[in-house]
């Protein structure tokens, strides 16, 4: 019953540097997203995958790329980090339209951009 | 879009009730959500309720819908110590495969 699980949960970058997060669910679901949290400001969607093959960006797409590579795992690519990107990222996953589960987070992914 | 707003700070004596209120834009919502973000983990989800409904509880807590203000709250009873968390909500609209998040509200109980 591991749910939804991202790696690394810390990471220390160089502006510039590049790196992929991790995501991936057990739960079978079709739906999977990224967000990334910033004080006072909540959640933000990134991108996010209504199925396997597809990808959609969301709210604010600018400087990340992601990839469905199946049906249980979706990862996040930072190319160039910046230190903009200093943030919580959160991968969730749910039913293709959610109903009274709503989404299942990730503990998060904490990531420095110096 | 739609556009979900709740205060970014509640402060609440241990043993109270607090009340976290949320409002949304989107009237044709079906789910709406309460989550909890404790220190350094991700949401859990605490509660749900269907559009149809006016209240629900559950132990101790109780969410009230208001549909014609397009307000929703969440009623925490004898509130915990280990209540201390972020309390997101979020609405699914008619059609739609996405959640809305607010941007959440800290509650802080005193001791």
């Amino acid at each position: 019953n591991a749910g939804v699980t991202q790696t690394p949960k810390f990471q220390v970058l160089k502006t510039g540097q590049s790196m992929t997060l991790q995501c991936a669910q057990d739960m079978n679901h079709n739906s999977m997203y990224w967000y990334r949290q910033d004080p006072g400001m909540g959640l933000r969607l990134i991108y996010y995958s209504a199925s396997e093959g597809t990808t959609d960006k969301g709210e604010v797409p600018n400087g990340y790329n992601v990839s469905r590579l199946n049906k249980r795992e979706f990862s996040l690519r930072l190319e160039s980090a910046a230190p903009s990107q200093t943030s919580v990222y959160f991968c969730a996953s749910s039913e293709a339209r959610p109903d009274r589960d709503g989404y299942t987070f990730g503990s998060g992914t904490r990531l420095t951009v110096v | 879009g739609e556009d979900v707003e709740q205060s970014l700070f509640l402060s609440v004596r241990e043993g109270d009730s607090s009340v976290i209120n949320c409002t949304y834009t989107d009237s044709s919502s079906t789910y709406l959500y309460w989550y909890k973000q404790e220190p350094g983990a991700g949401l859990q989800l605490l509660t749900y309720i269907f559009s149809n409904m006016d209240m629900k509880q559950d132990q101790r807590l109780t969410v009230l819908l208001n549909k014609k203000d397009k307000h929703l709250s969440l009623r925490i009873a004898d509130t915990q110590t280990g209540d201390s968390a972020i309390y997101f909500c979020a609405e699914r609209g008619t059609g739609a495969n996405n959640l809305f998040f607010g941007t959440g509200t800290r509650l802080t109980v005193i001791p």
